[in-house]
């Protein structure tokens, strides 16, 4: 599968806890996003990469979120000492540059207790 | 006010059922638009690209009207396996990040 591929596929975990997750984009692809989505919202911008370089960062993101991409391949979203209103899905998407054709990984499903 | 905002529905519709979608985008410099289509706990995936001129795909039609910033999805003879909340999306252009309506939901019923 050629895809957009992301770990895990749901994680649970206590508030408090650190959580990382990892997204494979489409191997050609050197532009990388992570939004999160609640129920009943469309997907919420947090930020994106073009090779290794973080581009933008979403103003309503707090400091206890960070997102890697060292090689400019992968890439991991970290969230730090996490809140029950940081449970939603977490995904991932990616595109060549300059083009609004993103495709989706499948995403990880964070619930918070 | 929301950078894109739609109406989020339901709509109900029966099966042979013409319906139609439309978006408001606030940012006038917005390049790009599209309109993706996410099943129930499923991923966004991109229906079609909406061009200035209008464009069809089958059973769907995308219209663009710059100076109103709006955008239309029309689905003709409408199918159970339409059912699915459509997401607007717009981009700013210039390798800038895509933005996501709050999505519209269809159900279509036999």
């Amino acid at each position: 599968d050629t895809g957009v591929s992301q770990n895990p596929r749901h994680k649970i975990t206590k508030r408090g806890q650190n959580v990382t997750f990892r997204c494979d984009p489409i191997s050609e692809h050197n532009r990388l996003y992570w939004y999160r989505q609640t129920l009943g919202q469309g997907p919420e911008f947090l930020t994106y990469f073009q090779n290794e370089a973080q581009l933008e960062k979403s103003r309503l993101l707090s400091d206890r979120f960070s997102a890697e991409r060292p090689k400019g391949s992968f890439s991991t979203l970290e969230i730090q000492r996490t809140e029950q209103g940081d449970s939603a899905m977490y995904l991932c998407a990616s595109s060549l540059a300059y083009t609004g054709e993103a495709f989706f990984g499948q995403g990880t499903r964070l619930t918070v207790v | 006010r929301k950078e894109v905002e739609q109406d989020p529905g339901p709509f109900n519709v029966p099966e042979g059922a013409t319906v139609a979608f439309n978006c408001t985008y606030s940012n006038s410099a917005s390049q790009s638009f599209f309109w993706y289509r996410q099943d129930c706990r499923k991923e966004p995936k991109l229906l079609m690209s909406v061009y200035s001129s209008g464009n069809e795909d089958g059973r769907f039609t995308a219209q663009l009207n710059r100076a109103s910033q709006y955008i239309s999805l029309l689905i003709r003879d409408s199918k159970l396996s339409d059912s699915a909340t459509y997401l607007c999306v717009v981009n700013k252009g210039g390798g800038n990040k895509l933005v996501f309506g709050a999505g519209t939901i269809l159900r279509v019923k036999s």
